[in-house]
């Protein structure tokens, strides 16, 4: 099994431009989430999802859309970089709401 | 929401020696304690976890302890190696119209001295 499998590795926007940052897992899990990690801040919910069709926002949801149109899929879109959007972002599943989540290996993201 | 204070954020030991990190939280209808490590480089993994309904956990060298009634909880690492050394989260879960969110304390960098 792969699980949770996240691309690109590494991304340089210039302000304004927009992307997609893709998360794909192949266990079958009902919950998907994507976190940003920054320096002294942890990591922060940006937003999550509860099965196909169902997406809620996080901690910082400003500036990111989601869809979750498959179980498998969960892309992370921004819409306009800016950056403060410079963070390395990680997409997490889990099978249900306490369960333990597995993530991704992450996207540096840099926005100039 | 739920809000989770993690100490220390550094943490240096000499190998052989027991390392502690402790965490707060908020919420009294918080359910499920998990640890996670994450190496340089990648996401993180997770080591142990705890639900509310049990005191103590242990799994090796590591071992999980919670206090409901203060709402701490805590991580013992045990004859520490220098590949323990990582960044240490805990999380606490979402309860009520917050269920299904996991709420990270800020980390703390673990280096073991050989």
């Amino acid at each position: 099994n792969a699980g949770v499998t996240q691309t690109p590795k590494f991304q340089v926007l210039k302000t304004g431009q927009s992307m997609t940052l893709q998360c794909a897992q192949d266990m079958n899990h009902e919950y998907m989430s994507w976190y940003r990690q920054d320096p002294g801040m942890g990591l922060r919910l940006i937003h999550y999802s509860v099965g196909a069709g169902i997406t809620d926002q996080g901690e910082v949801p400003n500036g990111y859309n989601v869809s979750r149109s498959t179980t498998e899929d969960f892309p992370l879109r921004l819409l306009s970089a800016a950056p403060s959007q410079t963070s390395v972002y990680f997409c997490a599943s889990s099978y249900g709401p306490e369960s333990p989540l597995h993530f991704g290996n992450g996207t540096r993201l840099t926005v100039t | 929401g739920e809000n989770v204070e993690q100490h220390p954020s550094t943490l240096s030991v000499q190998e052989g020696d027991s390392a502690v990190i402790k965490c707060t939280y908020s919420d009294s209808a918080s359910n499920y304690f998990p640890w996670y490590k994450q190496e340089l480089g990648k996401g993180p993994q997770l080591i142990i976890d705890i639900r509310s309904n049990v005191g103590k956990k242990k799994d090796q060298r590591i071992a999980v302890t919670l206090n409901k009634t203060a709402k701490h909880f805590s991580l013992h690492i045990t004859e520490t190696q220098p590949e323990d050394s990582a960044v240490y989260f805990c999380a606490a879960s979402g309860a009520g119209s917050t269920l299904g969110r996991l709420y990270f304390g800020r980390g703390t960098q673990l280096t073991v001295w050989p």
